[in-house]
């Protein structure tokens, strides 16, 4: 079935500098790719999607492209802000499993002023 | 712009009693679904449904039903809660488009079995 892996976290970085958090997926068909992201105590709040090969999301200085080759879909920002701060997950829905979206395990980033 | 509103926000029960949980989708979305996070976890996929049908099933216990009303929103029954039944529960919604859109998530029910 469709699956998401995650780089492990904590990720701990200072302010402005480069993030990179990976993701690769196993699916079968053409699935649609997304990214997550869950400050504390809140719901879980669409960052940016993808829903074809070689298409880049974009939102709030954050991007990823979804690479079909590699089935990868990291998640960079070139200079991250202490806001930054919070869980962020990798998901896919779509392909053959239908509309659900099925999560990475989430990666917890923490950005020390 | 609305969003996904779940109630209540907190909850707590003892052991074998019965909670529900409600959820009213962003207007204009016909799908609904619903997700349990454990602390420390990715929400994993419970249920959905469309135009008040059933549309896809996770790894929802036998003890939980729901089912999704003619104005759209959603119930989650829970019944004989069990200590492992605390967590957040989510509800999404999205329009059904015959394409992944993503889903949009309420803030969450947290609910403590004690």
């Amino acid at each position: 079935g469709n699956s998401v892996t995650q780089m492990e976290g904590p990720v701990t970085l200072s302010e402005e500098a480069f993030l990179t958090i990976n993701c690769t997926y196993t699916a079968t068909g053409y699935p649609s790719l997304f990214w997550y992201v869950q400050y504390p105590g809140e719901g879980l709040q669409l960052l940016l999607k993808a829903t074809k090969a070689d298409d880049k999301g974009s939102n709030k200085g954050f991007e990823a492209t979804y690479r079909k080759e590699t089935t990868s879909f990291h998640l960079e920002k070139g200079s991250v802000q202490v806001s930054d701060s919070a869980v962020y997950f990798c998901a896919l829905s779509g392909g053959e499993g239908a509309q659900k979206l099925v999560f990475g395990q989430g990666t917890r980033l923490t950005i020390n002023p | 712009a609305a969003g996904v509103i779940q109630s209540p926000r907190h909850l707590i029960k003892e052991k074998r009693e019965t909670a529900t949980l409600k959820c009213y989708p962003i207007p204009r979305h016909d799908t609904v679904y619903w997700y349990q996070q454990g602390p420390g976890q990715d929400p994993q996929f419970l249920i959905s449904f469309y135009e008040k049908m059933q549309s896809d099933k996770g790894s929802i216990p036998d003890r939980f039903s729901a089912q999704q009303f003619s104005d759209y929103h959603s119930e989650l029954n829970m019944s004989s809660l069990e200590l492992g039944d605390s967590a957040l529960y989510f509800c999404a919604s999205s329009p059904w488009t015959g394409a992944p859109t993503g889903a949009f998530f309420g803030q969450g029910t947290r609910l403590t079995v004690v």
